[in-house]
Formats: C-alpha cells, sequence, structure tokens
C-alpha cells in the first residue's frame, strides 16, 4: 500500500517556540493531505485539509494562525504549530488522499508526538 | 467540537476466538466507510473499506458488514491473535474526502 511518513516522529520544545511537522506521500501524490490531532484515549479530530497550491481549509475552532499549513507540493504538507503552549502538546498526524481510478483511499503517516513544556 | 475525553470502550477477546467491533454512524449520506487500526504511539493503519452500496466485504481475516437501516458498522477478526490488539476506529466519508472518525474500541487480545 501507499507509503506516508512524517517527520520528526518525536518533539520537544520550550513554550513560545515554534514547531514545524512534515507529512511526505513517498509513492503517490497526494492533491489532498489533511492534519489530525489525537489527545490520548480520544479519537483523532480533523484539524485541516491542505490542498496543494491553494490555502488550507480550516475546522471549526482551529486557528489559522495557530496552526500555519503549506502544501508546497504534491507529495509534501507542512503544519507548523506556531508560539507553541503546553496545551499544544498532543499527537499530530497526517494522512494523504491516493486516487486510483474510481477507488479513493486515505493513508495515514505514522504521527509526530509533540511536547510543550 | 472536541470530544470529551472518556475511556475507550474495552473488548476482551481469547486469543484464537473471533471478535466483532461495532460502531454506529450519524449520517446517512455517507459515501463509504473504512476500519482502521492504531497501534500505541502509531499512526492508523487502513484494514478495510466499504463503498454504502454494498453490505459486506471480505478481506484477509476480517469482514465488514454495514446496516444501513440502523446505520451501524461491524468489523469482524477471525481467529483473533496477539498482534491484532490495538485500538480499532471506524471511519465514515463524505463528499471522498472528509473523514469522520467514530471514538474507538480497544481490543485486547488475552493469550
Amino acid at each position: 500500500g501507499a507509503v506516508v511518513s512524517q517527520h520528526p516522529s518525536r518533539v520537544i520544545c520550550k513554550s513560545g517556540t515554534s514547531v514545524k511537522i512534515e507529512c511526505r506521500s513517498l509513492d503517490f501524490q497526494a492533491t489532498t493531505m489533511f492534519w489530525y490531532r489525537q489527545f490520548p484515549k480520544q479519537s483523532l479530530m480533523l484539524m485541516a485539509t491542505s490542498n496543494e497550491g491553494s490555502k488550507a481549509t480550516y475546522e471549526q475552532g482551529v486557528e489559522k494562525d495557530k496552526f500555519l499549513i503549506n502544501h508546497a507540493s504534491l507529495t509534501l504538507s507542512t503544519l507548523t504549530v506556531t508560539s507553541a503552549h503546553p496545551e499544544d502538546s498532543s499527537f499530530y498526524i497526517c494522512s494523504a488522499r491516493e486516487l486510483a481510478g474510481i477507488q479513493e483511499t486515505q493513508y495515514f503517516g505514522p504521527g509526530t508526538r509533540l511536547l510543550v513544556l | 467540537g472536541e470530544s470529551v475525553g472518556l475511556h475507550l470502550p474495552t473488548l476482551s477477546v481469547q486469543e484464537g476466538d473471533n471478535s466483532i467491533i461495532n460502531c454506529a454512524y450519524s449520517n446517512s449520506a455517507s459515501d463509504y466507510f473504512i476500519w482502521y487500526k492504531q497501534e500505541s504511539g502509531k499512526g492508523p493503519q487502513f484494514i478495510i473499506d466499504i463503498r454504502s452500496n454494498m453490505d459486506k466485504r471480505q478481506g484477509q481475516r476480517v469482514t465488514v458488514l454495514l446496516n444501513k437501516t440502523v446505520k451501524h458498522l461491524s468489523l469482524q477478526i477471525a481467529a483473533t491473535q496477539p498482534g491484532d490488539s490495538a485500538v480499532y476506529f471506524c471511519a465514515e466519508i463524505r463528499g471522498y474526502q472528509k473523514v469522520t472518525f467514530g471514538t474507538g474500541t480497544k481490543l485486547q487480545v488475552i493469550p
């Protein structure tokens, strides 16, 4: 199946700093990628939809100036958590949409665990 | 909005037995459904999907059943193995893009 990677897998940062997380589709082109966050023992919550070459679409309640998304190419989307605070500590997961004919599937990255001190 | 932080429902199954994980969905306009498996500290892994015009689909050791009348989805795992221990999420997809996840069920396989 298709492979999606994320980097870094784990990051610890000080409060007030910015953190960039990369999401790459390794063997397919993804015009659309999605960013989720997941708190312990909870389900994945969609944060935003990242479209190549255009602005991201954010879900209600997600601050677009706080979580900057850039989908610069068909294989790369980045999420930057600006001025991170301890409450931003979470597991961030991206997914990429693969469209093969009429079959469409989303594949998920391994996740990035962010800890803000 | 954000879901409340509840403990995940847990299903404990003896190794070798069959497991059935259930999911209720709300939107009758969903185009298709996916089951994902998530191991601790990892991203979700695709297991199997089913389109809204189907009621059953089988994979390797897994079967998904869709009952649109009662908006219910189930995942059956045959001969459950310790490696099947994980959290399982059902997800509904509308417009072939937006994925909405269920709350998840933790499967615990007892050796």
